[in-house]
């Protein structure tokens, strides 16, 4: 059984980047695909973009392309999602999921709240 | 792109059935696999169907997929409705490029 485990709560300023991070156990990380998805207050889920440790191929969702950067420590198991230029439409719970065939999302994180405030 | 459009809100009656709707915006409905997520409030996602109409180890039978092509659409069908299935439910699909989430459905047990 896998688990993923995010790291904690950011609090950040407008314009400041941050870099949330997703450590897989039960599991090699290298062994299948992770996303990041995340939900504004009240809102939907919304794909962020993924990557395949093994191979480091990555894909973004055009909506966060220049602006989101995903990777993957195989050694520790981990992948990290760094997002820049902060504004408070960025405020959300982000999410890790490990895919499974690349179509769905069978485990995923605990989240991490980001608070873009002033 | 294409998108997803779940209804917003649907409620029914302990005991009872209830039927989800997710229409695509545009390219076939059966070109690619239709997920669906429950999530409670405060919690993760967990998946209830996946590949259209899979389940995983562990969710009820009461729980069921499906795919229309002549509507474009998938379907999330919940029968005998249990207090616990109050949630929101989204799809999921993808594309070559990426993957979508449905609108989302919040379902009330009256």
């Amino acid at each position: 059984q896998v688990q993923l485990v995010q790291s904690g709560a950011e609090v950040k300023k407008p314009g400041s980047s941050v870099k949330v991070s997703c450590k897989a156990s039960g599991d090699t990380l290298s062994s299948y695909a992770i996303s990041w998805v995340r939900q504004a207050p009240g809102q939907g889920l919304e794909w962020m973009g993924g990557i395949i440790p093994i191979s480091g191929t990555v894909a973004y969702a055009q909506k966060f392309q220049g602006r989101v950067t995903i990777t993957a420590d195989k050694s520790t198991s981990t992948s990290y999602m760094a997002l820049t230029s902060l504004t408070s439409e960025d405020t959300a719970m982000y999410y890790c999921a490990k895919m499974l065939s690349g179509t769905w999302f069978d485990y995923w994180g605990q989240g991490t709240l980001v608070t873009v405030s002033s | 792109n294409f998108m997803l459009t779940q209804p917003h809100s649907v409620s029914e009656s302990p005991g009872k059935t209830v039927t989800i709707s997710c229409t695509r915006s545009s390219g076939s409905i059966d070109s690619n696999y239709v997920q669906w997520y429950q999530q409670r409030p405060g919690s993760s996602p967990t998946t209830l169907i996946y590949e259209d109409n899979q389940r995983p180890s562990g969710v009820p039978d009461r729980f069921s997929g499906s795919i229309d092509s002549s509507s474009n659409s998938a379907s999330l069908t919940i029968s005998g409705l249990k207090a616990e299935d109050e949630a929101d439910y989204y799809c999921q699909s993808y594309d070559s490029s990426s993957h979508v989430f449905g609108t989302g459905t919040k379902v009330t047990v009256l």
